[in-house]
């Protein structure tokens, strides 16, 4: 099947520092792929959705200057947490589906835990 | 209304018992249906996917789908303890073009050994 990677795994952070998240299809290419955050113990939401060429497209609350998502290749996409807060620590994911359409099945990436001390 | 509507659990069978998993969803259009297993710490990895209503069998684990009822379900035969996990049923968002999923709170799978 399709491969998602994402880096890096893990990171620990100061406050006021930005991250940078690499989403990456390794064998395929994504002209859309999504970012979902993930809380201690609660389902993935929807951040925002990344678009080759193109902005993105953030979901309702997503402060769209915090989390910068630039999608300047058909296989990455990266995420940049800016002036990243404790409140922003949290397990965040990338995925990508493989073809066109939107009923196939959504690959995602191993995930990147961000930590803000 | 959530989009898709899971009981947390925890749901706590037997070793080689059947686990019953359940998730309704609120979009009657919705035509594509997932299941995916997630362990703690770990990004979801794909269980099943069903798009016609009945039942799809993969190896131990049968999806179910009923659409008039906007149900969905899968069911994990022979329990094993390394099944526990957390299952998480998700749907395509509808609205907008969007092609992203929506996944429901999950269901937290305890298999005692």
């Amino acid at each position: 099947g399709a491969v998602v990677s994402q880096h890096p795994s893990w990171v620990i952070c100061k406050s006021g520092t930005s991250v940078k998240i690499e989403c990456r299809s390794l064998d395929f290419q994504a002209t859309t792929m999504f970012w979902y955050r993930q809380f201690p113990k609660q389902s993935l939401m929807l951040m925002a959705t990344s678009n080759e060429g193109s902005k993105a497209t953030y979901e309702q609350g997503v402060e769209k200057d915090k989390f910068l998502i630039n999608h300047a290749s058909l296989t990455l996409s990266t995420l940049t947490v800016t002036s990243a807060h404790p409140e922003d620590s949290s397990f965040y994911i990338c995925s990508a589906r493989e073809g066109i359409g939107n009923t196939g099945e959504l690959f995602f990436g191993e995930g990147s835990r961000l930590t803000v001390l | 209304q959530k989009e898709v509507e899971q009981n947390s659990g925890p749901l706590s069978v037997p070793e080689g018992a059947i686990a019953s998993l359940n998730c309704t969803y609120s979009d009657r259009g919705s035509q594509s249906f997932f299941w995916y297993r997630q362990y703690s710490g770990k990004s979801p990895e794909l269980i099943m996917s069903i798009y016609s209503n009945g039942d799809k069998e993969d190896g131990r684990f049968t999806a179910q789908l009923n659409k008039a009822s906007q149900y969905v379900s899968l069911l994990i035969r022979d329990s094993q303890p390394s099944d526990s996990a957390t299952y998480l049923c998700a749907v395509p968002l509808m609205d907008t073009g969007r092609r992203a999923l929506t996944f429901g709170s999950g269901t937290r799978l305890q298999v005692q050994p």
